[in-house]
């Protein structure tokens, strides 16, 4: 079956320092989605990607879905404060979204 | 549009007392999800709708837990009767079509003592 990896699980940084997380797939994704949880908070959506290579930005944070739309990531530049969190990636499954386990953020002032 | 709502935000019981929990999603949305989420195994789906007909059920624990949804403005989750280990933050969630961006709701935090 489908094998999708998020990692890594955990990550501190310090205010300033750049940030990525990755999801890995064994097979060929049709899209992908990234969420972020604060603590204490729900999901939100943050962004989906669909097509191969692609490359969208939200402010400090960059996402790619991979020319073989096998992996993806989420990279965050000059981290603050606000950007702790977990980090979901989700993908399409036959009807539904599968998420990933999820990479926690902290950040040191 | 006020998003998902979910009732009750916060819920503590004794183990063996039945637990509802409520969910009303976005208008519009024809696909309706409730979620646990648990620091050891991370956000499960339990249970999905489509136009209020359960789709997939395979997440459900065990059969002390059922879901419905009399139409499409509300769901519950039951747990009937509550155990310690059913302590978590359960989410409902709702989309406009299926794989599409899903909305959460703010959960409801289940503490059962």
């Amino acid at each position: 079956g489908q094998q999708v990896m998020q990692i890594p699980q955990y990550q501190h940084v310090q205010e300033g320092e750049d940030f990525t997380t990755y999801c890995n797939s064994s097979t060929t994704l049709s899209n992908i989605q990234w969420y972020k949880q604060r603590p204490g908070g729900h999901p939100v959506f943050l962004i989906q990607l669909v097509k191969s290579g692609e490359v969208k930005k939200q402010k400090r944070l960059t996402f790619q879905f991979g020319e073989a739309k096998k992996n993806s990531s989420l990279h965050i530049t000059a981290t603050q404060t606000t950007d702790v969190g977990t980090y979901f990636c989700a993908w399409g499954g036959s009807e539904k979204l599968v998420f990933g386990k999820g990479t926690k953020l902290t950040v040191n002032p | 549009d006020a998003g998902v709502i979910q009732s009750p935000r916060h819920e503590v019981t004794e183990m063996g007392q039945e637990v509802t929990l409520r969910c009303k999603p976005i208008s519009g949305h024809d696909y309706l999800f409730w979620y646990r989420q648990t620091m050891m195994r991370g956000l499960e789906l339990l249970i999905y709708f489509n136009n209020n007909v359960p789709i997939d059920d395979s997440g459900m624990p065990e059969d002390r837990f059922s879901a419905k949804m009399p139409n499409a403005s509300f769901s519950t989750l039951k747990i009937q009767p509550s155990e310690p280990r059913d302590s978590a933050v359960y989410f409902c969630a709702s989309s406009f079509a299926a794989r599409e961006t899903q909305y959460f709701g703010p959960g409801t935090r289940l503490l059962v003592l």
